[in-house]
């Protein structure tokens, strides 16, 4: 089946430092990638769409110069959390459609501010 | 608007009792309706789809369109089922964004 990689798996930056996490479509090509982010004991909250070669789409109330989403081919999409806060902290999620399976999602990436 | 509602945050059987999980979803046209699931520390995995009417390790799904539900359900739980469900939706063309449920906590007790 369909394989999204998703890079790191965990990562711990200082407060105001940038991280950028990678989302990989190994075995097809992605026309459309989107991230979320899950709270502990919460569900995913879509944060954007991107889809490739465009600029993304962000959902309401997600600060687009703060998440930077790069999708610059149809196999990776990157996101970046510039000046990174506490309030950061959480799992962020890849989603990649595009294989003929519907949706298949990276194992997510913990991100941990201090 | 796309929305899931999934009522039972948590909902616990004992092994061999049929469960239901439910979902309600309200879209305007057709949606596409998803159950996910994820098991401990593992990533979110494709159940099953309502358009392609499979069982997967013994979970169906019935999209009943007059109550917009896509309830999931099994007759006979077993303990590896404990994991979290996630309901989802999304429109039928391609790129559409995919909306989640807040999703339900099953344990099977033994």
């Amino acid at each position: 089946g369909a394989v999204v990689s998703q890079h790191p798996s965990r990562v711990i930056c200082k407060s105001g430092t940038s991280v950028k996490i990678e989302c990989r479509s190994l075995d097809f090509q992605a026309t459309t990638m989107f991230w979320y982010r899950q709270f502990p004991k919460q569900s995913l909250m879509l944060m954007a769409t991107s889809n490739e070669g465009s600029k993304a789409t962000y959902e309401q109330g997600v600060e687009k110069d703060k998440f930077l989403i790069n999708h610059a081919s149809l196999t990776l999409s990157t996101l970046t959390v510039t000046s990174a806060h506490p309030e950061d902290s959480s799992f962020y999620i890849c989603s990649a459609s595009g294989s003929g399976d519907g949706y298949t999602f990276g194992s997510g990436t913990r991100l941990t501010v201090v | 608007a796309q929305r899931v509602t999934q009522p039972e945050k948590l909902l616990s059987v004992f092994k061999g009792a049929p469960v239901e999980l439910k979902c309600n979803y309200s879209y305007s046209g057709s949606p596409e309706l998803f159950w996910y699931v994820q098991y401990s520390r593992q990533r979110l995995q494709l159940l099953l789809r309502h358009i392609s009417r499979e069982s997967i390790k013994g979970f169906t799904a019935d999209l009943n369109k007059g109550e917009t539900s896509f309830h999931l359900k099994k007759p006979f739980a077993q303990e590896e089922d404990s994991a979290m469900y996630y309901c989802a939706l999304s429109g039928r063309f391609s790129g559409s964004r995919l909306t989640f449920g807040e999703g339900t906590q099953l344990t099977v007790n033994p």
